[in-house]
């Protein structure tokens, strides 16, 4: 069975940009949740979707957004981009809408110039 | 909110050695525990988890145990060996959704 799957692994943009990030979940797991990674601030949750709805937002900007489709692959993207935003994005997908047992993908690498 | 505090940040620990990792949690109503492990490159990768309604879980050299009346849980590693070397992470879940990690525990087990 495949892994989370995230597109692109790495990606430079500069500020004031946009960008959209991808993942595929785990075949069959509805829910998918999104996490932001930096040395300063660890692992922080951006927001969790179930069935295409987002039912979890954490405390980030609305710059900050995302969405799910029918077939539970998932897209966050980051508008307005701010040198604070370089970090690695991690997605992860749960076979329940509990978001427990969260299977991580390997991250998009986001750098921002 | 919920605020997981975790420690050490690192642990450098003899091949075969046990190690044990120790996250606290603030707020009572978290009711779902994993620990996951970060290598580098890679995804945090969830190697043992447990909830509210249970005080130890074991699975072969790793093991969790949580005090809800003190609100902390921990880690711990048996008999460890090289590739138990990278970052470790707690975390915290309330209503099974929201969730805060710890700051992470760099293992090094020096062989």
């Amino acid at each position: 069975k495949a892994g989370v799957t995230q597109t692109p692994r790495y990606l430079i943009k500069t500020r004031g940009q946009q960008v959209t990030l991808s993942c595929s979940p785990i075949s069959g797991h509805r829910s998918v949740s999104w996490y932001q990674q930096t040395p300063g601030q660890g692992l922080q949750f951006l927001f969790e979707y179930f069935s295409e709805t987002q039912r979890n937002k954490g405390n980030f900007p609305g710059r900050f957004s995302g969405r799910q489709f029918s077939n539970s692959r998932s897209e966050m993207n980051v508008s307005t981009l701010e040198l604070g935003d370089s970090a690695l994005y991690l997605c992860a997908s749960s076979p329940r809408p509990e978001n427990t047992e969260a299977f991580f993908g390997q991250g998009t690498r986001l750098t921002v110039v | 909110g919920e605020n997981v505090e975790q420690h050490p940040s690192t642990l450098s620990v003899q091949e075969g050695d046990s190690a044990v990792i120790k996250c606290t949690y603030s707020d009572s109503a978290s009711n779902y525990f994993p620990w996951y492990k970060q290598e580098l490159g890679k995804g945090p990768q969830l190697i043992i988890d447990i909830r509210s309604n249970v005080g130890e879980k074991k699975d072969q050299r790793i093991a969790v145990t949580l005090n809800k009346t003190a609100k902390h849980f921990s880690l711990h590693i048996t008999e460890t060996q090289p590739e138990d070397s990278a970052v470790y992470f707690c975390a915290a879940f309330r209503d099974y959704q929201k969730v805060t990690f710890g700051t992470g525990t760099k293992l090094q087990v020096i062989p």
